[in-house]
Formats: C-alpha cells, structure tokens, sequence
C-alpha cells in the first residue's frame, strides 16, 4: 500500500515562480491537510481539506491556495513564490469520520528551496 | 484547542524506559491528548492517543492524570530507532480535525 505520497522530493525554485505541489493518498480518507516545517517553529498548518470539495484555511495560508476537486488529490500551488516559502512541506491524511481516533498520516515531504 | 508544554530534549539510555512528560493544564472536557513523533527528516508518525484512561498499544503507553492536566508518554524498552522528537497535542476529536504542533521534545536515545 502506498498511503500517501508527495511529489517532487525536492525542488530549487526562482522567486516569482508558480509552482504546485502535488499530494495522492490511496486510503480513501476524507480529510487533507498541508504543512510547513521551519526550523524551530514545528509544523504550522497552512490549509486543509474536511472532504472532496471544499478547503479550509490554516495558521498561515497566506501566499498559498489550493482545491480539493476529488478524494485522492490535495495539491499545494504556490502562485508567486518568495523566499520566505522556503520550508519542508508535510501533506497528511486522516479519517476523520473514526469518532475520537484521527490518526493523521504524514506524506514523506517535499523540500522547497525559494531563491 | 489547549496548549501544551514539553521539555525542549531529554536523553535516554537503551533499553531504558523513555518518560516523555506533558502538561495540558488547560485541556478541556472533550479534547484528547494525542502523541506524535518525528524521525529526522520524516514525515510525524502518529504513536497513541487518550481522552482519560491510560491506553497502551504496541508502540508505547500513555498514563494520564486523573485531573487530565498532564501526561506520560512512556517508550518501555527504547531503542535508537526511538530518536526522534515527540509532540504532545490535544484536541477534540469530532469538528475540528487540525493539529496544532508545538516544538515538542528532542528525546536521543543514547547506546
């Protein structure tokens, strides 16, 4: 079983810059979500997804968007990147519809490097 | 959702049990306290989670206080595969599926 994956591992990326990163999980898990991974600060959410079709926002969502159009996907589209997005970036999954369990399971990461 | 306070690291010899303790002093009623870890470079791995009965699975258990203001997460035989640090985070479970990850505690297991 794949779980959930991230695509790219890594990527340098000019400042100005689009860039989408991508996020598939195979468990048929309702809920999404996106995090941001700075050194000394932990995971920040920065958007997240209850169920196919609708979005939310997070602790920091500024300078990000993203879309839920079906279950397996949740890409991550940075329009115009800054070096200040340079971070790991943490795609998760849950099923939340398990009353008090909600176990969250974290993508391997993409590495963004803002220049 | 409540905030927590872990120590910033902790050592641990091997094979040793690893107490990682939490206070959640404000946790209300309704939240859970949930324990995740991350292993450098790694995505977190979700590890046990509790409202208010001690709970134990094959990772490790979780002894929380009777007044539900602090908890333990205890590693009973740790290894170094078991370096990694360990966020503490409570939460409701129903309505509002979000983690809110603190700095969490640095445990080295040393040989």
């Amino acid at each position: 079983t794949a779980g959930i994956t991230q695509a790219p591992t890594s990527q340098i990326l000019a400042a100005g810059r689009s860039m989408t990163l991508r996020c598939t999980q195979d468990m048929r898990h309702n809920a999404m979500y996106w995090y941001r991974q700075d050194l000394g600060l932990g995971l920040r959410l920065i958007h997240y997804s209850n169920t196919a079709g609708t979005t939310g926002k997070g602790e920091v969502p500024d300078g990000y968007s993203v879309s839920r159009a079906n279950t397996d996907d949740f890409p991550l589209t940075l329009a115009s990147a800054v070096p200040s997005q340079t971070s790991v970036y943490f795609c998760a999954s849950s099923d939340s519809a398990l009353a008090g369990v909600d176990e969250q399971f974290f993508g391997p990461g993409t590495r963004l490097t803002v220049l | 959702d409540a905030k927590t306070t872990q120590p910033p690291s902790m050592d641990c010899a091997e094979g040793r049990a690893a107490n990682l303790p939490c206070n959640h002093s404000t946790i209300s009623g309704n939240e859970y306290v949930y324990w995740y870890r991350q292993i450098h470079s790694q995505g977190p791995q979700y590890i046990i989670h509790g409202l208010k009965n001690n709970e134990t699975n094959e990772m490790a258990s979780l002894i929380i206080t009777e007044d539900r203001k602090s908890s333990t997460l205890i590693l009973p035989h740790a290894t170094l595969r078991d370096t990694a640090v360990y966020y503490c985070i409570v939460r409701v479970a129903i309505g509002n599926e979000k983690l809110t990850f603190g700095t969490g505690t640095r445990l080295t297991i040393i040989p």
